[in-house]
């Protein structure tokens, strides 16, 4: 069956970079985009951006260019969502899911950001 | 500019029937959505897909009690026989010029 396991993230410093992976099994991975949606507190979800494991083309949401960097490792069947110079709120639970109607989720990975 | 508007709330009784709303912006009636569920304190489980026509597609083990249906630049879901585990936030969601969107929820309390 499909899915999507989540790792990283934690605890990070203001102004250090997160780095949360997302590893994909169950399907052809190249055939379908991995986005990144995340949800701060009490918060709706908020879309980020999406990867092309197959050319690794990448487009963000405009909040999030030039802070957040999308790859992929096509061996490992792996997608990589770094974010950086974080701040305070950015802290949220960061979830992969699988394009493009995000039928299959990953379990989410919190980041916290101390103030 | 693509937006999705869903209503911040709803309820409905145990047992009854309910329609969550997602409205399209104007000039995007024609586009695809789809619906995602999240029970308290879990991750967002994928609902269904809802074409323009109408047409729906559920997810993985979606009760039947779960359809869904279209009307201009509405999207509708439909919860029939609500049960206690309904309760949770529904989020539509669609794409546009390479750019996804959610809506910002609709909560719904079961009474």
């Amino acid at each position: 069956q499909v899915q999507l396991v989540q790792s990283g993230a934690g605890v990070k410093k203001p102004g250090a970079s997160v780095k949360v992976s997302c590893k994909a099994s169950g399907y052809t991975f190249t055939d379908y985009y991995i986005h990144w949606v995340r949800q701060a507190p009490g918060q709706g979800l908020e879309w980020m951006g999406w990867i092309n494991p197959n050319s690794g083309g990448t487009n963000f949401a405009q909040k999030f260019q030039g802070r957040v960097t999308m790859t992929r490792d096509t061996s490992m069947r792996t997608v990589y969502m770094d974010l950086r110079s974080l701040r305070s709120n950015d802290t949220a639970l960061y979830y992969c899911a699988r394009g493009p109607y995000l039928a299959y989720w990953g379990q989410g990975i919190l980041v916290t950001v101390p103030s | 500019q693509l937006v999705l508007t869903q209503s911040p709330s709803a309820s409905a009784s145990l047992g009854a029937s309910v329609r969550l709303t997602c409205t399209l912006s104007n000039g995007h009636s024609s586009y695809a959505i789809a619906w995602h569920q999240q029970q308290p304190e879990k991750g967002p489980r994928y609902l269904m897909k809802v074409t323009s026509d109408g047409s729906y597609t559920k997810g993985d083990e979606i009760p039947d009690r779960f359809s869904a249906f279209s009307s201009g630049a509405e999207r509708y879901l439909f919860i029939s026989s609500v049960q206690s585990d309904d309760e949770a936030d529904y989020y539509c969601q669609t794409w546009g010029s390479g750019t996804w969107v959610f809506g910002g929820g609709t909560k719904l309390t079961v009474l």
